[in-house]
């Protein structure tokens, strides 16, 4: 099994750029959600899905958009780039519910200029 | 709303001291908790996890952590650090509602000194 897999690993945008961050998993995972990583901040939400189909919003989800529509892909979106989403983002899965752990990709870095 | 808070953004030990990173969280009820290490340049990987039965929890690689509900605390140990330690460590509490929700704590970098 490849786990969990994120391209691009880095990517560099100019501010108003659109972008989709991509996120893959082969472990048959329900669970897929998406984090970013700030100095000093932890991790933070941005969406999460609990099955194709279904998404929602975590902590910071302004300025992204996610869709699920198979259970293995969950991309993130970036509608227009702002400085303000320079950041590592990564995708994590998970099998059913609450206590499970979470599997986490390697992660994207993203400048945005 | 649930938090959690990490006391000490860097900790620094020296090899073959006991490793002790703080985790404070903030919750209505008692949460799931979860610890994760993340090595340079790498995604996070669980050490341990707590979700009902014994407080005492035993990780990978050595690693440990009591859920003092009282102190709401779950602080994360190893008697004896080794260089491969080195490493972020983050504390993250998920709630009840079923959608597996991470908050996460600030993180802890930790040193080891030859």
């Amino acid at each position: 099994n490849a786990g969990v897999t994120q391209t691009p690993k880095f990517q560099v945008l100019k501010t108003g750029q659109s972008m989709t961050l991509q996120c893959a998993q082969d472990m048959n995972h329900e669970y897929m959600s998406w984090y970013r990583q700030d100095p000093g901040m932890g991790l933070r939400l941005i969406h999460y899905s609990v099955g194709a189909g279904i998404t929602d919003q975590g902590e910071v989800p302004n300025g992204y958009n996610v869709s699920r529509s198979t259970t293995e892909d969950f991309p993130l979106r970036l509608l227009s780039a702002a400085p303000s989403q320079t950041s590592v983002y990564f995708c994590a899965s998970s099998y059913g519910l609450g206590n499970n752990e979470q599997f986490f990709g390697p992660g994207t870095r993203l400048t945005v200029l | 709303a649930q938090s959690v808070t990490q006391l000490g953004s860097h900790v620094s030990v020296s090899e073959g001291a006991l490793v002790l990173l703080r985790c404070n969280y903030s919750s209505s009820v008692p949460p799931y908790l979860f610890w994760y290490v993340q090595y340079p340049n790498q995604g996070l990987q669980l050490l341990l996890k707590y979700t009902t039965g014994a407080t005492l929890v035993k990780g990978i690689n050595g690693f440990e952590a009591e859920f003092k509900k009282s102190e709401t605390s779950f602080h994360l140990t190893k008697p004896s650090a080794h260089m491969s330690d080195a490493a972020e460590y983050f504390c993250a509490v998920s709630d009840l509602t079923g959608a597996q929700k991470l908050v996460f704590g600030q993180g802890t970098r930790l040193t080891i000194n030859p």
